[in-house]
């Protein structure tokens, strides 16, 4: 089975300042990595995703995530944030399959907070 | 361009009734995933319609049960409701054998009394 740990809960974070949300998997075969972004009263928005190639993804609104196989990791980064970003992150993890649409597991998600 | 869309927004039942939720998926997309969002929690896979059938399901009791119609869209059926349903009910689209990218509705906000 595979899971899907976020180390940190919450991350506060000056405004213009470098961010780095961390995610881990565990997974016995191949995955698919995803970053998803939840705002308030919403549902989630897909940020970037790996599925294979190169393991440095570049997604939307500036943000980046590097797949690092040995440390089965999956770090979301933004070299500087904006009061925009303050939002619930979430990383995802899906195994491979023919049918061509597989069950994402999430983890508990990181609240990253923006100060002015 | 609609995209997911889920009826209704928020709903308020009590502890042994039934509720059914609606999803209209995203124009062109053939697969539906329903997820339950505890508070303060990641969602979790509960399963996934494609072709009318379930093709995949989550680790959630047969209280839950859905159903897809011709059109796409898609049904979540709770039965017997517990406290622990009070949820946000997520719907995701997608199309099968695409680039692996689910849709997210906005959500059904259940809440059990």
């Amino acid at each position: 089975a595979q899971s899907v740990t976020q180390l940190d809960s919450q991350v506060p974070v000056f405004e213009e300042a470098p961010v780095e949300l961390r995610c881990n998997y565990s997974s016995s075969v191949s995955v698919y990595l995803f970053w998803y972004v939840q705002y308030p009263n919403q549902g989630l928005q897909l940020l970037l995703k790996y599925l294979s190639g190169s393991t440095l993804v570049k997604g939307i609104n500036g943000f980046e995530a590097e797949f690092n196989k040995s440390q089965t990791s999956f770090h979301l980064r933004k070299p500087s944030v904006h009061i925009s970003d303050t939002a619930e992150y979430f990383c995802a993890v899906s195994e491979p399959s023919n049918f061509g649409n597989e069950k994402l597991t999430f983890g508990t998600g990181t609240r990253l907070t923006i100060i002015p | 361009d609609a995209g997911v869309t889920q009826s209704p927004t928020h709903l308020i039942k009590t502890r042994g009734q039934q509720v059914t939720l609606r999803c209209s998926p995203k124009s062109g997309h053939d697969t539906v995933s329903w997820y339950q969002q505890a508070l303060g929690q990641g969602p979790q896979f509960i399963f996934q319609y494609y072709e009318e059938e379930e093709r995949q399901r989550g680790n959630f009791p047969d209280r839950f049960s859905g159903h897809q119609f011709p059109n796409y869209s898609s049904e979540l059926n709770v039965n017997a409701l517990l406290l622990g349903d009070s949820a946000l009910y997520l719907c995701a689209s997608s199309l099968v054998n695409g680039k692996r990218e689910q849709y997210f509705g906005p959500g059904t906000r259940l809440t059990v009394t």
